[in-house]
């Protein structure tokens, strides 16, 4: 399976714009980028996900690189509930199972 | 809609008995997944159904775990001779089964087991 790299913490000021990133260098054409994360004492959340172009939805928005080697999670707008573990997954057509790794731990500072 | 839910939500038990866990997935998902989560790690894999069978048991960790979805709604994951090593939060998932590489897993809370 493809692996995934992300910094293991990062903090952000509230109401500020936070970027989550995600190195994927061995992603195949068919790989797509999922986001999962998961809340202080809960089951992960699904966040976001994308093959090539760029995705926005109401939660955040995915900037996908060109050569797909990398991404970036965009929260446009921390609010304390955003302190999670972010989790950057590839996912692949007949590879049903999240491969998680031990994403990133968002610190949202008041 | 309903969630995923999982019961109980925690349970200790004593090293060598046999433990159930339920998860009740999303009405109409029918994929189910059972994952562990060690404390510190992300979510490992254990078991993936595709109605009411399973699909890919690679991560079940030997044969003292087990899982069946006998009628491809409701499922149980029972560990025999717990030992404290099991002792994790065990988290279920159901997904709707959309094209590969698209579908979305919605996770329950989680059941914390505690091996003593």
């Amino acid at each position: 399976d493809a692996k995934t790299t992300q910094p293991n913490s990062m903090e952000s000021n509230e109401e500020e714009p936070v970027h989550l990133p995600c190195n994927h260098s061995t992603i195949s054409g068919t790989d797509y980028i999922h986001w999962y994360r998961q809340l202080p004492s809960q089951g992960p959340e699904y966040v976001i996900h994308g093959l090539t172009s760029n995705v926005n939805n109401r939660m955040a928005s995915l900037a996908i690189a060109e050569d797909r080697k990398s991404s970036t999670l965009i929260l446009h707008r921390a609010t304390l509930r955003d302190a999670a573990v972010y989790y950057c997954i590839l996912c692949n057509f007949g590879n049903e199972k999240l491969t998680f790794g031990t994403g990133t731990r968002l610190t949202i500072i008041p | 809609g309903a969630g995923v839910s999982q019961t109980p939500s925690n349970k200790v038990t004593e090293k060598g008995k046999y433990v159930e866990l339920r998860c009740d997935p999303i009405s109409g998902h029918t994929a189910l997944y059972w994952y562990r989560q060690s404390l510190g790690q992300g979510p490992e894999f254990l078991i993936y159904f595709q109605g009411t069978g399973a699909a890919d048991d690679s991560g079940l960790p030997n044969d003292r775990f087990f899982a069946v979805r006998p009628e491809g709604s409701v499922s149980t994951l029972k560990i025999q001779r717990t030992e404290r090593g099991d002792s994790a939060v065990y988290l279920c998932a159901s997904s709707p089964q959309l094209a590969g590489g698209t579908d979305t897993q919605y996770f329950g809370p989680g059941t914390r087991l505690t091996v003593l």
